[in-house]
């Protein structure tokens, strides 16, 4: 699976969007992009996830850039419960040879701001 | 309410003793996955199940066994061969193995060595 960047940490104020980045590069063709949560000491959440066009559900939304090179996880209006590690995973539609688990990095920490 | 339980939420664990964690899920899912995490630290996949009576060794599965007798069910013992074993637990689900489908975080356990 391809490997993403995100910032370390982010701060957004209370009913603003909050846009977090993810760069992943070397995505390849077959390759969807995902993003999870995580609120401290909790399991995390599924969020959101795309291909190639931008998505939308009741939790966010996700824009992918045309060249599939770099994303953007959007919650429109960010309230403290908001506040969680975000994790952005990219991971192939195939099941392969190997582990089939998902690979998570250290997130970026979201701080909603009163 | 359908979705995956894990207990107990902490478990302390005695040098030289084996642990069981327990992970249910009702979702039907196939495919079910326990994860490690440290402090600070992204998930590792410990060991994963596609399909009842069948598992396989994830990327740090030395120090921990599992079994697959049931569908629902995907039980997670550490052993005494695992050294490092304090950390917070994760069992996940989902509905088939194929890379494209959504995984489904439990609570988790957190473990921690007397």
């Amino acid at each position: 699976d391809a490997k993403t960047t995100q910032p370390t940490s982010m701060d957004c104020a209370e009913g603003r969007a909050a846009n977090l980045p993810c760069n992943h590069s070397t995505i390849s063709g077959n390759e969807y992009v995902y993003w999870y949560r995580q609120i401290h000491s909790q399991g995390p959440q599924y969020i959101i996830h795309g291909l190639k066009n931008n998505e939308t559900n009741e939790m966010a939304s996700l824009i992918i850039t045309e060249d599939r090179k770099s994303s953007t996880l959007i919650l429109p209006h960010a309230t403290l419960r908001d506040t969680a590690v975000y994790y952005c995973i990219v991971r192939s539609m195939y099941s392969g040879g190997g582990a089939d688990g998902l690979t998570f990095g250290k997130g970026t920490h979201l701080i909603i701001q009163p | 309410d359908g979705g995956i339980t894990q207990s107990p939420k902490y478990l302390f664990r005695k040098e030289g003793q084996n642990v069981t964690l327990s992970c249910e899920q009702n979702l039907n899912h196939d495919a079910m996955y326990w994860y490690r995490q440290d402090p600070g630290q992204g998930l590792r996949l410990i060991y994963y199940s596609q399909i009842v009576n069948d598992f396989q060794k994830g990327d740090i599965a030395e120090g921990y066994s599992v079994s697959r007798e049931k569908k629902e069910s995907f039980p997670l013992t550490v052993t005494s061969a695992q050294k490092n074993p304090t950390a917070f637990y994760l069992c996940a689900s989902s509905i088939s193995r194929d890379q494209k489908e959504t995984q489904y975080f439990g609570p988790g356990t957190r473990l921690l060595v007397l």
